[in-house]
């Protein structure tokens, strides 16, 4: 299985762009790389997702360099309401399609 | 077009009782993932179903625990004889297609059930 790491928590002010880095060294060629948000008493909801080099959204963009040994997920300009925890999620095809969440990074954005 | 939908969203149980979760798919989703979430912890992979099928049950515990997806109506989680250490919340996620194939379209979660055994 793919495990992943990231920074257990970061802190920015508003108006600060951030960038949370996840590492999965043993990531497998099939893998895509998902990202998701989680605020208190909520479900887990969908960021971005990607394979390789940029992907960018209205939310964000995914930075994924070319051994995808790591990625990194960059909010600009982030506001209060960007608090939250964040999830980097490899896929993992071949054991059952079972998806493995890493502990997640806590971000605190301050006023 | 409705989301993922749990309920109940609390749920007190005794200890020895069952506790029955349950989770609709967003229209059109065939696949459903169970979820379990600790306080101040990830998220663990506890089972993926899909219809009328469980495809990996390998993070859910061997006793006490069970899953399913009828043809028609929810999924449910079903915990019996709870104990203490089952409080917890319990998401439920579905997707179009096989989550982690090429092309996958991502899970969308429901807002779970929490679980208290007292």
């Amino acid at each position: 299985l793919a495990k992943t790491t990231q920074p257990i928590s970061m802190d920015s002010y508003e108006g600060q762009e951030v960038n949370i880095t996840c590492s999965h060294n043993n990531i497998a060629t099939n893998d895509y790389i998902t990202w998701y948000q989680q605020f208190p008493s909520q479900g887990p909801r969908f960021i971005i997702q990607g394979y390789k080099t940029k992907v960018t959204n209205e939310v964000a963009s995914l930075f994924i360099p070319a051994d995808r040994k790591s990625s990194t997920l960059s909010l600009p300009r982030v506001s209060l309401s960007d608090t939250a925890v964040y999830y980097c999620l490899v896929a993992d095809n071949n054991a059952g399609n079972m998806l493995t969440f890493g502990g997640g990074t806590r971000l605190m954005v301050k006023p | 077009n409705a989301g993922v939908m749990q309920n109940p969203r609390h749920l007190v149980r005794r200890r020895g009782q069952e506790a029955r979760l349950r989770c609709s798919p967003m229209k059109g989703h065939s696949h459903v993932y169970w979820y379990r979430q600790l306080p101040e912890e990830g998220l663990k992979f506890m089972v993926y179903l899909q219809k009328e099928n469980i495809i990996d049950e390998s993070g859910m515990p061997k006793e006490r625990f069970s899953a399913e997806f009828p043809k028609e109506g929810p999924s449910i989680l079903r915990i019996q004889q709870v104990v203490r250490g089952d409080s917890a919340a319990y998401f439920c996620a579905s997707s179009l297609t096989t989550a982690g194939a090429p092309g996958n379209s991502p899970l969308h979660f429901g807002n779970g059930t929490r679980l208290t055994v007292t």
